[in-house]
């Protein structure tokens, strides 16, 4: 797997939105963009996902970079909830079997 | 819906003790199972993966073991604990190559509650 690097740390207020960068700049033209989450004590959590386009879903959005090299998880109005470890990985389309590999992630801290 | 389950969800356990963690998952079929370590403060570790049933893949040398005795169970074990092995222990499954209907999925993983052990 292709490696990502994303900040150690970020800080929200309740209620504003949250833009959770990652830079992947070896990034296959076959790698898709997965977003995980880690609520404290709790195992991992599927965010979105998307390849080239921009992708909306329930919990977030995903921002692409037309070069692909970065992209940005997108929460819209940040809750105490989304305090969590949020984890950007990419994955092979179509590979065969493929193991999802963790990096550190980026903890991020919503204050009231 | 699919639902996976681990249990115990927390366990203290002395050094040179054996160890035997459970998960299962309701809902689906032919799954592929993974157990992950999380030491404290740390990231995911990927311990072993199965594709299907007896078929284990070791990812990192270590005296733990896993086995899958049926299609949807998978276990780890240890004959005996070390200092080293506490942590969190989550077990995760995904479908692969694909979700019928879903042309984009890539091996999404949806993981249990976890068990904390504390190897003492």
């Amino acid at each position: 797997d292709a490696k990502t690097t994303q900040p150690n740390s970020m800080e929200s207020n309740e209620e504003e939105p949250v833009h959770l960068p990652c830079n992947h700049s070896t990034i296959s033209g076959t790698d898709y963009i997965h977003w995980y989450r880690q609520l404290p004590s709790q195992g991992p959590e599927y965010v979105i996902h998307g390849l080239t386009s921009n992708v909306n879903n329930r919990m977030a959005s995903l921002a692409i970079a037309e070069d692909r090299k970065s992209s940005t998880l997108i929460l819209h109005r940040a809750t105490l909830r989304d305090a969590a470890v949020y984890y950007c990985i990419l994955r092979e389309k179509d590979t065969g079997f493929q193991k999802l590999v963790f990096g550190t992630g980026t903890r991020l801290l919503v204050s009231p | 819906s699919q639902t996976i389950h681990q249990w115990p969800a927390t366990l203290v356990q002395p050094v040179g003790s054996p160890l035997s963690l459970e998960c299962t998952v309701e809902g689906t079929s032919n799954p592929n199972l993974y157990w992950y370590r999380q030491a404290a403060g740390r990231g995911l570790q990927l311990l072993f993966y199965s594709v299907g049933i007896g078929q284990i893949s070791s990812e990192v040398p270590q005296n733990l073991s896993a086995s899958r005795p049926q299609d949807r169970q998978f276990i780890l074990s240890s004959k005996k604990l070390l200092l080293s092995d506490s942590g969190f222990y989550l077990c995760a499954w995904s479908l692969w190559p694909r979700l019928a209907g879903d042309p984009s999925s890539t091996d999404t993983q949806y993981f249990g509650p976890g068990t904390r052990l504390t190897v003492l």
